[in-house]
């Protein structure tokens, strides 16, 4: 069955420290990839996409994602969080093969000591 | 104003009972989804529609209906309300195959 799979449920980092988050996803064919953002009590929102052309995909608030095709994945980095990237991270996947619904993976909580 | 917009923003209601969640939205988009949320279980799809006579089911359908009124509305029904279905829910929508989704504020809702 197509899946979405984030391998992190919690991640606790100090202020300064690198982040990776991982995203695995089971669909064939085209996809288009996303990483959204919900900061405590808030929807969720866009931090960047991926549809074509470079692997390297750079969004808002230093965050960048790559796409690595034959690895099924689009891990999300960040190479030095804040205190205020504290939230949950989700990944998420469209595809053809899939109608183009638009799924998500459990989430990722961070939290950022200061 | 907000151009998701989700209503009731919070919700109690009894076990067995009808309740319809609403979504309209004023970004002329074709696409719109029904999720919910639940800790540690991510964003689950419940219904999505591509216009007014598209209706699909997603992932979690069962004890959910959907209707689009019309493009820039579409509602979702608990016909018999039960507590597992406690969790937050959210309205999406979204342009063309190739675009992000835009979220509403969420919908709380507590099945007692």
């Amino acid at each position: 069955a197509q899946s979405v799979s984030q391998h992190n449920h919690h991640v606790i980092l100090s202020e300064a420290a690198s982040l990776e988050l991982g995203c695995n996803y089971s669909y064939g064919g085209t996809v288009n990839l996303f990483w959204y953002v919900q900061y405590p009590g808030q929807h969720l929102q866009l931090l960047l996409k991926y549809f074509s052309g470079d692997p390297l995909v750079k969004g808002i608030k230093g965050f960048e994602a790559e796409f690595i095709k034959s690895k099924f994945s689009f891990n999300l980095r960040k190479p030095s969080v804040q205190w205020s990237d504290t939230a949950e991270y989700f990944c998420a996947v469209s595809s053809i093969s899939s109608n183009n619904d638009m799924r998500f993976g459990a989430g990722t909580r961070l939290t950022v000591k200061p | 104003d907000a151009d998701v917009t989700q209503t009731p923003r919070n919700r109690i209601t009894k076990t067995g009972k009808r309740i319809m969640l609403e979504c309209s939205q004023t970004k002329g988009h074709d696409r719109m989804y029904w999720y919910r949320q639940d800790p540690g279980l991510g964003l689950r799809l419940i219904y999505y529609s591509f216009d007014v006579k598209d209706i699909n089911k997603g992932e979690i359908s069962d004890g959910y209906s959907v209707s689009r009124q019309a493009q820039a509305k579409f509602s979702l029904s608990l016909e018999s309300a039960i507590p597992n279905q406690t969790a937050l829910y959210f309205c999406a929508t979204r342009d063309r195959v190739n675009t992000e989704a835009f979220f509403g504020q969420g919908t709380r809702l507590t099945v007692v």
